[in-house]
């Protein structure tokens, strides 16, 4: 248990369905991200938070809307997904932005 | 632009077997640089990371990785590997500038261990 929940942690949704995942943190961290994973492909940042404004967004597409409503709490909003976006979605949280991540066990994303 | 090469996609060795995992970065400045492992269906885990000082880093597990800023490598290892330590293991170079962060990381080395 790393102190990062991601829930839920399997989710099928249709290409035209709307659907949010849930990363929840308790460790009093200040800094959350999105992470995708791909088989084949390395670890792709998505989005940071730093005390709950984003800071960095590596040129994601809309179709994934991030939302940090607090430091403990972050969400990805996904809408019109297409099925290459099937991946490992995983959410981390540290102290600071130059601390070590800490990571949830991730949401298995099915696009069909 | 900054990257992270891990050469090996997938290694097995014995139990009992020492073990090296090779990772070569790319950044112009001082890295951070760190190793972390994935189980099957799982998050990661960090194991050790380096900022500075010594450049042999003792991390979990019974696992060191040593820093050679002249070969720009982080390498990863242990003197003797036990069948739980199969997984896969990343390695990854934080990028940090202004207020934002940033983890660049390999695309992994799958470790398998045969009894």
């Amino acid at each position: 248990e790393t102190g990062v929940t991601q829930t839920p942690r399997h989710l099928v949704m249709g290409m035209t369905n709307k659907k949010s995942l849930k990363c929840e943190q308790h460790l009093g961290h200040n800094a959350m991200y999105w992470y995708k994973q791909s088989a084949k492909k390395p670890l792709e940042l998505m989005f940071v938070y730093n005390f709950k404004e984003q800071t960095e967004n590596n040129s994601v597409p809309s179709r994934f809307s991030p939302e940090c409503p607090n430091s403990s709490h972050l969400f990805l909003h996904l809408h019109t997904l297409q099925p290459e976006d099937s991946a490992l979605y995983l959410c981390a949280s540290s102290q600071g932005y130059t601390d070590e991540a800490f990571f949830g066990q991730g949401t298995r994303l099915t696009v069909v | 632009a900054q990257s992270v090469t891990q050469p090996d996609i997938h290694i097995t060795v014995s139990e009992g077997a020492s073990l090296e995992l090779r990772c070569n970065y790319s950044y112009g400045a001082t890295p951070y640089l760190f190793w972390y492992v994935q189980s099957p269906g799982q998050g990661l885990q960090l194991l050790l990371k380096y900022f500075s000082g010594d450049t042999l880093v003792q991390g979990i597990k019974g696992f060191e990785a040593e820093f050679k800023r002249s070969q720009s490598s982080f390498n990863l290892r242990k003197p003797s590997v036990h069948w739980s330590d199969a997984a896969e293991y990343f390695c990854a170079v934080g990028i940090y500038g202004g207020s934002q962060g940033n983890l660049i990381f390999g695309k992994g080395t799958k470790l398998s261990v045969k009894p």
